[in-house]
């Protein structure tokens, strides 16, 4: 049983282009959170749901947009993608409270052509 | 702002020989987490540092966490092959609810 998984996997498309990433986690967590990482693997967090509440956002630019239908689910949508785009997308869950540790995905490498 | 520095960035070893990885962070946290990363892969859960002193151990990898150093070290005791990976630490920090900031990786290699 997979834990924490994403679609696509792979996602290849031009500059200019909308696509949506899927976040299912069936772990029964409260809190998904979407981390980048970059072609140096410097990772870093995007956003973050409890209980379908935007709780984290960092600087990110606003064409990136979190969606979460329910508690299971916290799917990323971005709008007229750029080069700088192209990373490695992760989701991850936990339980509430920070001190529990976050579950990953297996994570979509998104290039921007 | 919680910055998590790792030390070294890139180790190569010889299988057979031991050595430490360092993670220092700027602010008070009371815990600290590791991760492992093989290439094209996700990130896996090696262990959670959940108090001061705390030490942990699996397999040839040991954990520990000094808070009031800011200081966590990964230990490899007679490195194999198959440690080779990427490893990352985490703190929680900041007035974020459930932010946790990661060092840059430490990519390690064991050679025969």
């Amino acid at each position: 049983d997979t834990a924490v998984s994403q679609t696509p996997k792979y996602l290849v498309t031009q500059m200019g282009n909308d696509k949506s990433i899927k976040c299912e986690q069936n772990l029964g967590h409260d809190t998904m959170y979407w981390y980048k990482q970059d072609s140096k693997k410097f990772l870093k967090i995007m956003f973050s749901y409890n209980n379908k509440e935007l709780i984290i956002n960092e600087t990110v630019p606003n064409r990136f947009s979190p969606k979460s239908p329910d508690k299971a689910h916290l799917n990323l949508h971005i709008n007229s993608l750029e080069l700088g785009d192209s990373a490695v997308y992760f989701c991850a869950s936990s339980q509430e409270g920070f001190s529990y540790e976050q579950y990953f995905g297996p994570g979509t490498r998104l290039t921007v052509t | 702002e919680l910055k998590v520095e790792q030390n070294p960035l890139f180790l190569s070893m010889q299988e057979g020989k031991n050595y430490t990885i360092y993670c220092n962070y700027s602010t008070t946290s009371d815990r600290l987490y590791w991760y492992r990363q093989d290439p094209g892969k996700s990130l896996e859960s090696l262990f959670v540092l959940l108090s001061n002193g705390a030490v942990k151990q699996e397999g040839r990898l040991m954990a520990s966490l000094d808070t009031k150093a800011r200081l966590s070290t990964l230990h490899i005791t007679a490195a194999v092959h198959d440690l080779s990976a990427t490893y990352f630490c985490a703190a929680p920090g900041g007035t974020s609810y459930g932010k946790l900031t990661f060092g840059q990786g430490t990519i390690l290699t064991v050679h025969p």
